[in-house]
């Protein structure tokens, strides 16, 4: 069964800490994507790459890193530099289309961050 | 910047209603315009898009929404909700250029039918 598998469901973090949220799909996917999602607000995007050892800041990559060493996975570090890191995070993936340039995403399911 | 708009935050209806959800864009170029759904408990999923072609667009579940290039709008549209039709909606956009794969999300509207 093709996916993406986000992990974990539930995070608590402590002030100060570091925390790695999971990401990985078995779709085949080119492009992969991080929001964050809070009430009232929609989805964000945090960062999104195209391709394996490359990725671009979405609107709000202060205080988030990523990395793209796989084409399977793209995982995201909430630093402690994130001043307000309490939220649903959804990671999403594409395949590239044609010249176009359109991409329709398949999400996970979200991993729900709470800082203590 | 790109942005989207969604003017309508939560909206309530009773069942057969007829629905419309604005969707309003920023980008001037060619753009790729989709609606997703968020039922309750459930992933967001694709209800419909649009690439190119006829500006009327027809998706899961009775919806369709309307491109209208000239007004940057890309507006919801069922003619009778039903009560499992409760959800959040979501409008998004990609620019419609082969470098770019970033894809904008709107603020959502909620959608809450009284059975």
């Amino acid at each position: 069964d093709g996916g993406i598998t986000q992990s974990p469901k539930y995070l608590f973090r402590k002030e100060g800490q570091n925390v790695t949220l999971s990401c990985e799909q078995n779709l085949n996917h080119d492009a992969m994507y991080w929001y964050r999602q809070d009430p009232g607000q929609g989805l964000r995007l945090i960062y999104y790459s195209q391709i394996v050892n490359d990725f671009q800041k979405g609107d709000i990559a202060e205080g988030y890193s990523v990395s793209r060493e796989k084409k399977e996975s793209f995982p995201l570090t909430v630093t402690s530099a994130q001043k307000n890191p309490t939220a649903f995070y959804l990671c999403a993936s594409s395949i590239r289309q044609d010249s176009s340039g359109a991409n329709v995403l398949t999400f996970g399911a979200g991993s729900r961050l709470t800082v203590l | 910047a790109q942005s989207v708009s969604q003017h309508n935050h939560h909206v309530i209806l009773s069942e057969a209603a007829s629905l419309e959800l604005g969707c309003n864009y920023s980008y001037g170029g060619t753009v790729n315009l989709f609606w997703y759904v968020q039922y309750p408990g459930q992933h967001l999923q694709l209800l419909l898009k649009y690439f190119s072609g006829d500006p009327l667009v027809k998706g899961i579940k009775g919806f369709e929404a309307e491109f209208i290039k000239s007004k940057f709008s890309f507006n919801l549209r069922k003619p009778s909700v039903q009560w499992s039709d409760t959800a959040e909606y979501f409008c998004a956009v990609n620019p419609g250029y082969s470098s770019a794969s970033k894809i904008i999300f709107g603020s959502g509207t909620r959608l809450s039918i009284r059975p």
